[in-house]
């Protein structure tokens, strides 16, 4: 099974701040099978980046997802209010799929 | 415009089984992939298992004795069976289209 370990835990940070978030997988996994979400309180996921680094139909371009191998990042380029939300990385090159722990991120 | 919509009991009494329902509309469904993912209150996803567009079905290792997914192309619908639920399965479920579509998910809560 891979695991995917995602880092920080928690953030607090202000609008227009830039954020990374990391997600780091227990092995090597194909750029095309990492796919990115955002969970606000209350919802279902929200599909923000696929195959790594592709945006979703929709999705603001201060969304942006990088990464090969057993490391990948997304990035809020410049945080709004309604960016506040935890973020989940995925897998699903390999059975079963797996998702990160999430990252909470909160605005002040 | 895609939508999901699952349905279902919410109360399920444990060693009995979770049968719900995702019905699909504004799109086509032969020619997607399907998941269910479920995430128990206050907790992380986990997806429980998959049917590809050629009919395929992979499920989650950790659940595999128990669920069975099937589908009803000409009804639109999408099924999953869990049999023998304890209180750990206790969670908010989601059907999921190729990964982007989700419904917004039903709860179930396991108690007798």
């Amino acid at each position: 099974e891979i695991v995917l370990t995602q880092s920080p835990g928690t953030l607090s940070l202000s609008p227009g701040e830039r954020v990374t978030l990391s997600c780091r997988a227990s092995q090597s996994i194909s750029r095309s099978y990492v796919a990115w979400y955002q969970q606000k309180l209350g919802q279902a996921p929200r599909l923000l980046i696929f195959a790594a680094s592709s945006r979703a139909t929709g999705i603001p371009d201060r969304f942006s997802g990088s990464g090969s191998g057993t490391d990948f990042t997304l990035t809020i380029s410049r945080l709004e209010p309604e960016d506040s939300a935890v973020y989940y990385c995925q897998q699903y090159v390999g059975s079963p799929f797996t998702f990160g722990p999430g990252t909470k991120v909160d605005i002040k | 415009q895609v939508q999901l919509q699952e349905s279902g009991p919410g109360l399920v009494k444990p060693s009995e089984t979770l049968s719900l329902t995702c019905s699909v509309s504004g799109g086509s469904f032969s020619t997607y992939s399907w998941s269910w993912v479920r995430q128990p209150p206050g907790k992380g996803l986990e997806w429980i298992g998959y049917m590809d567009y050629s009919g395929n079905i992979n499920y989650n290792p950790s659940l595999k004795s128990r669920v069975t997914i099937s589908v009803d192309t000409s009804k639109n619908q999408f099924f999953l069976s869990l049999t023998s639920v304890t209180a750990a399965d206790t969670a908010v479920y989601y059907c999921v289209r190729q990964w982007k579509y989700w419904g917004q998910g039903t709860l179930v809560t396991v108690s007798s």
